[in-house]
């Protein structure tokens, strides 16, 4: 139980387009799903927290409408890198947290990995 | 959220126990310890968490001293599959709050 599955696994996209990723939480409900960026040897850096029917809160520095969150129902939040560049290639993890005996724990997606060429 | 300190990288035999430590010198009385692993290329994963007692799952064994301000993770029979990064992070449970990685233990087992 408490599977969170992300899509795509990997992309590979050209300098200034968009691309979208899935988060989604399979086998449980989640109000508050989280998104974390990850560079090669560094470790998870979270991006914003995501409120199921509210705007996401960004941490510092992270801007808002270049990575838009989007968490439309209870068991899907997406992110979408906006003008992708060169430096946005990275690995991106979500996060989901449960609702009940386990609420204490949270359950990370498989990642994705964004290729900006 | 308390920081933590963990060494950089650590070796194990394969088949010898992994006693990976992390001190929390600034946990409060209100958060838990959690232990989570990063294998190469894949998200994290949950092994175990605790917040005074010592506590033992499928995977792992969490030792939290007396005074809280600092933990050992025990694998008892570490495998090849065991290689990863370690985090160790202290939270409040039973919130909305973030979890914040910090840097974490490149744990190696060798054959």
């Amino acid at each position: 139980g408490a599977v969170v599955s992300q899509h795509p696994s990997w992309v590979i996209c050209k300098s200034g387009t968009s691309v979208k990723i899935e988060c989604r939480s399979l086998d449980f409900q989640a109000t508050t799903m989280f998104w974390y960026r990850q560079f090669p040897k560094q470790s998870l850096m979270l991006m914003a927290t995501s409120n199921e029917g509210s705007k996401a809160t960004y941490e510092q520095g992270v801007e808002k409408d270049k990575f838009l969150i989007n968490h439309a129902s209870l068991t899907l939040s997406t992110l979408t890198v906006t003008s992708a560049h060169p430096e946005d290639s990275s690995f991106y993890i979500c996060s989901a947290r449960t609702q009940g005996p386990r609420n204490t724990e949270a359950f990370f997606g498989q990642g994705t990995r964004l290729t900006v060429v | 959220d308390a920081k933590t300190t963990q060494p950089t990288s650590m070796d194990c035999a394969e088949g010898r126990a992994a006693n990976l430590p992390c001190n929390h010198s600034t946990i409060s009385g209100n958060e838990y310890v959690y232990w989570y692993r990063q294998i190469h290329s894949q998200g994290p994963q949950y092994i175990i968490h605790g917040l005074k007692n010592n506590e033992t799952n499928e995977m792992a064994s969490l030792i939290i001293t007396e005074d809280r301000k600092s933990s050992t993770l025990i694998l008892p029979h570490a495998t090849l599959r065991d290689t990863a990064v370690y985090y160790c992070i202290v939270r409040v449970a039973n919130t909305g709050n973030q979890f914040y990685f910090g840097t974490g233990t490149s744990l190696t087992v060798i054959p």
